[in-house]
């Protein structure tokens, strides 16, 4: 099946800092990336949608000058956490899709944890 | 509104045993419906889907589940589970007439104790 990579899987930063996380799509060509927050023992969350060569598409209730998402090429988006806060310390996955169509399938990355002290 | 119910938050089962986890999902729309589990720190993984066809869907690691469009779910079955099945579990719908946007519902945690 499709492979989909996080990067890093694991960070740890200061408050007030900014810290991105890579998602890429390593075998096939992702139109539509997707960005999700999962706080513990909780299910996910959608935050964004992105198709390359736009703009993002974000969830009602998710800031996007607080979470900045790139998707500039088929294999890579990425998410920036702008000033980031202990609020924002959760485990962020994201998934890769061939397009916006309800038949294509998601496929989900191993997810980055990121903890704000 | 559109939504997915899992009726289990945990669900604790000895090694062997059966299982079903269930799923109620509420929409006007047909649906695509899927399976996940995910292990501690962890992405998703797929088990299974229903896209159309057979209302019985077999997965990986043994597991099936059924489309019930009259009592709208897709439980989740395995015949015999084992130490490796304790993890998370989420059922996930997809609107056919709408976008490529999945609702997950709140997860149930499978525990299997020997």
């Amino acid at each position: 099946g499709a492979v989909v990579s996080q990067h890093p899987s694991w960070v740890i930063c200061k408050s007030g800092t900014s810290v991105k996380i890579e998602c890429r799509s390593l075998d096939f060509q992702a139109t539509t990336m997707f960005w999700y927050r999962q706080f513990p023992k909780q299910s996910l969350m959608l935050m964004a949608t992105s198709n390359e060569g736009s703009k993002a598409t974000y969830e009602q209730g998710v800031e996007k000058d607080k979470f900045l998402i790139n998707h500039a090429s088929l294999t890579l988006s990425t998410l920036t956490v702008t000033s980031a806060h202990p609020e924002d310390s959760s485990f962020y996955i994201c998934s890769a899709s061939l397009g916006l169509a309800a038949y294509n399938e998601q496929f989900f990355g191993p997810g980055t944890r990121l903890t704000v002290l | 509104a559109q939504s997915v119910t899992q009726l289990d938050s945990q669900v604790p089962v000895f090694e062997e045993a059966p299982v079903e986890l269930r799923c109620n999902y509420s929409s006007s729309v047909s649906v695509y419906l899927f399976w996940y589990v995910q292990y501690p720190n962890q992405g998703l993984q797929l088990l299974l889907k229903y896209l159309s066809g057979s209302t019985l869907v077999k997965g990986i690691n043994g597991f099936e589940a059924e489309f019930n469009k009259s009592q709208t779910s897709f439980h989740l079955r395995k015949p015999s589970v084992h130490i490796s099945d304790t993890a998370e579990y989420f059922c996930a719908v997809r609107f056919s007439g709408g976008y490529n946007k999945l609702i997950f519902g709140a997860g149930t945690r499978l525990a299997v104790h020997p």
